[in-house]
């Protein structure tokens, strides 16, 4: 069975860059998740959606942060403008059902805001 | 609102001794659901154990045993006779069923022990 894709592995980017990371989860997965995992923390959930649906985006912020699922399969990140604290590995996740169950995670994104 | 405190940031043992990572949760939910996940340095986190606020028994699986006490309210985990592949960051987490989240159970992790296996 193959895992969570992600891609790019890594990112470097200047602050007020605009930057977009892709994630392909397990096939048959409803849920999808994006997290956000600063250094010496634990990862943050930024978005999470049922299909091609937002269950909570309660964390995300909107004002620089997008994210979208088109067709209920893969799914895409995006910063505009990055801040410094932007910086941090972004991980997607994806579970069956999202009730209450295992997460399958990618392997993360780096990203450095210089 | 939920809480996981992971308060070990780090701990470092000799191969083949056994390590205990604690895990404190805080929840005023009844029905919740602990985990812990294993984060390597490939970044990937790997799933290790669910368990639910109604089964209190203890789980063994090979060299890796949790202590779920809702009275303390911790779920710690126990790795015996420990090995250089266990080397990694682990990762206790809550989610929690309420009517008015059910649906959209939200994994609230905490911090993370980075456990460092010395050969």
């Amino acid at each position: 069975e193959a895992g969570v894709a992600q891609s790019p592995r890594y990112k470097i980017i200047e602050k007020r860059q605009s930057v977009a990371f892709w994630c392909n989860p397990i096939s048959g997965h409803a849920t999808l998740y994006w997290y956000q995992q600063i250094l010496g923390q634990g990862p943050k959930l930024l978005i999470q959606f049922q299909n091609n649906g937002v269950v909570d985006d309660s964390q995300l912020p909107k004002d620089r942060f997008s994210a979208e699922r088109l067709k209920g399969v893969d799914s895409t990140l995006k910063i505009q403008p990055a801040k410094l604290e932007d910086s941090a590995v972004y991980l997607c996740a994806s579970s069956w059902t999202g009730r209450n169950e295992k997460l399958f995670f990618g392997s993360g994104t780096q990203l450095s805001v210089l | 609102a939920q809480k996981v405190t992971q308060a070990q940031t780090e701990i470092s043992v000799v191969e083949k001794e056994d390590v205990t990572l604690d895990c404190v949760y805080e929840t005023r939910d009844t029905t919740y659901y602990l985990f812990w996940y294993k984060q390597p340095p490939s970044g990937e986190l790997v799933f290790l154990i669910r368990r639910n606020s109604f089964d209190e028994q203890n789980e063994i699986s090979g060299r890796y045993s949790w202590n779920f006490q809702k009275s303390t309210s911790s779920f710690n985990f126990t790795i015996t006779a420990s090995q250089v592949v266990d080397s990694a960051v682990y990762f206790c987490a809550l989610s929690a069923l309420t009517i008015s989240n059910f649906g959209n159970e939200k994994l609230t992790f905490g911090t993370g022990t980075r456990l460092t296996i010395i050969p």
